[in-house]
C-alpha cells in the first residue's frame, strides 16, 4: 500500500496567517492527490484534486501544489471557517487508495 | 444538487453482518463516468476507503477488507449498498457514502478519477452485544 504522511499533525495559527500543510507519499503518485477539509461531525469536503485543481465553489485562498511524492496545501489568509482538520488522499492506482492521518488547524 | 444519504441499523451484534444503503437524490446513479464508494472513519481518527461500484455492477475493494465486503447497486431505486460480515468492535466507526469520477481523458491527457466530490453525512454504526 502507498502510505500518506502529513505534517504537522496539529498547527496553531491566527486569522490572516498563511498556512502550509505537507503530504508525502511513500512512492510516486504523479498528481493523483486530493485534499479535503473536515469539520467536527461533518463529512469531508473536497478542496483540491489532481494536486492543484481547485474544486468548484472552493475559495481561491486554498491552493495545492506538488507532484511525485511531495505535496502541499496552502491557505493564503486563514479565515475563521478554516479551523478544521485537513486530509490528503492518493488515488494513483487501486493499491488501495489511502488517506493521510490528518492535520488539525487550531486557533492560536 | 446531488445529495447522498446513508441509512441502516446503528447497532450490530459481533459476528453478524452490517448492512447500509446509500440513497442518491438530485441525480442518477447511472450517470456515465462516476463510481459510488464507501469510506469509513473511527471516531476522532482518519479515513479508510472500503470500496467502489459502477452502475454496471463493476466493483473494486480495499484488499484489507475485501474478504468481508460486498458492495451492490440497485439502479431502479438509485441506491447502492454495503455489506460487511463478521463484524467486531473494530468496525464501530462512521460510514460515509460518496461519489468519485472514473478515470478520464481530457485534452490529450488521461487522469485518475478517485477523488470524492460528493459525500453523505455519515452514519455511526456500533458493534456491540
Amino acid at each position: 500500500d502507498i502510505q500518506m504522511t502529513q505534517s504537522p499533525s496539529t498547527l496553531s495559527a491566527s486569522v490572516g496567517d498563511r498556512v502550509t500543510i505537507t503530504c508525502r507519499a511513500s512512492q510516486s503518485i504523479s498528481t493523483s492527490l486530493a485534499w479535503y477539509q473536515q469539520r467536527p461531525g461533518k463529512a469531508p469536503k473536497l478542496l483540491i484534486y489532481l494536486a492543484s485543481s481547485l474544486e468548484t465553489g472552493v475559495p481561491s485562498r486554498f491552493s495545492g501544489s506538488g507532484s511525485g511524492t511531495e505535496f502541499t496545501l496552502t491557505i493564503s489568509s486563514l479565515q475563521p471557517d478554516d479551523f478544521a482538520t485537513y486530509y490528503c488522499q492518493h488515488y494513483n492506482n487501486y493499491s488501495p487508495w489511502t488517506f493521510g492521518q490528518g492535520t488539525k488547524v487550531e486557533i492560536k | 444538487q446531488l445529495q447522498l444519504q446513508e441509512s441502516g441499523p446503528g447497532l450490530v451484534k459481533p459476528s453478524e453482518t452490517l448492512s447500509l444503503t446509500c440513497t442518491v437524490s438530485g441525480g442518477s446513479i447511472s450517470s456515465t463516468g462516476y463510481y459510488w464508494g464507501w469510506i469509513r472513519q473511527p471516531p476522532g481518527k482518519g479515513l479508510e476507503w472500503i470500496g467502489s461500484i459502477y452502475h454496471s455492477g463493476s466493483t473494486y475493494y480495499n484488499p484489507s477488507l475485501k474478504s468481508r465486503v460486498t458492495i451492490s447497486v440497485d439502479t431502479s431505486k438509485n441506491q447502492f449498498s454495503l455489506k460487511l460480515n463478521s463484524v467486531t468492535a473494530a468496525d464501530t466507526v462512521v460510514y460515509f457514502c460518496a461519489r468519485h469520477p472514473q478515470d478520464y481523458c481530457s485534452s490529450g491527457s488521461c487522469y485518475r478519477g478517485g477523488y470524492f466530490d460528493y459525500w453523505g453525512q455519515g452514519t455511526l454504526v456500533t458493534v456491540s452485544s
